[in-house]
């Protein structure tokens, strides 16, 4: 079936420690999305890819990196410099290109916790 | 940027009965308007979604209601059922891939 696949379900992250959250999907779609979920807040956007090889900053880039080599994946690394990490992280894929906005798909999440 | 907010943050409905769950939105350039229900531990899906030149789509018993004047859409749940249970978010975007959502809806429905 296609969809996209978050991995791992949940991942602990120490001090000064950077972590790396997997995101791949088969529904080749051309962009991708990283969200990060707190409690009772809504989703806000981390990066995203509108193609291969190109990001951009979304409204809390700081702390975290990605990239884009392939169209199927989207890694996002949480790096030491991100003081907060303990979330819920989202990632999400839409068709590009297109004359009007398309949905977003979403994939299952990964939650990161400090040790 | 865009602004949305959503109301109520917690919902508590008897099965069977209707819910509402409100959005507003502050740019009227924004022309597309998803809602999302997420349950625990699992990412949000599209259950919904209505464009600018639409004023009500239904589908079943979910459907949204958009007034572009008032710049708010609200979805409209019937015949509730537990499984209905869930977070729900809305959206708005006005394209270029940027999508803002509400801080979502905990909808309860009681057998």
């Amino acid at each position: 079936d296609g969809g996209i696949t978050q991995s791992p379900k949940y991942l602990f992250r120490k001090e000064g420690q950077n972590v790396t959250l997997s995101c791949e999907q088969n529904l080749n779609h051309d962009a991708m999305y990283w969200y990060r979920q707190d409690p009772g807040q809504g989703l806000r956007l981390i990066y995203y890819s509108q193609i291969v090889n190109d990001f951009q900053k979304g409204d809390i880039a700081e702390g975290y990196s990605v990239s884009r080599e392939k169209k199927e994946s989207f890694p996002l690394t949480v790096t030491s410099a991100q003081k907060n990490p303990t979330a819920f992280y989202l990632c999400a894929s839409s068709m590009g290109g297109q004359t009007h906005v398309q949905p977003q798909h979403f994939g299952d999440g990964t939650r990161l916790s400090i040790l | 940027g865009e602004n949305v907010e959503q109301h109520p943050s917690t919902l508590s409905v008897q099965e069977g009965d209707s819910a509402v769950i409100k959005c507003t939105y502050s740019d009227s350039a924004s022309n597309y308007f998803p809602w999302y229900k997420q349950e625990l531990g699992k990412g949000p899906q599209l259950i919904i979604d209505i464009r600018s030149n639409v004023g009500e789509k239904k589908d079943q018993r979910i459907a949204v209601t958009l007034n572009k004047t008032a710049k708010h859409f609200s979805l409209h749940i019937t015949e509730t059922q537990p499984e209905d249970s869930a977070v729900y978010f809305c959206a708005a975007s006005k394209g270029f891939n940027k999508f803002y959502f509400g801080s979502g809806t905990k909808l309860n429905v009681k057998p």
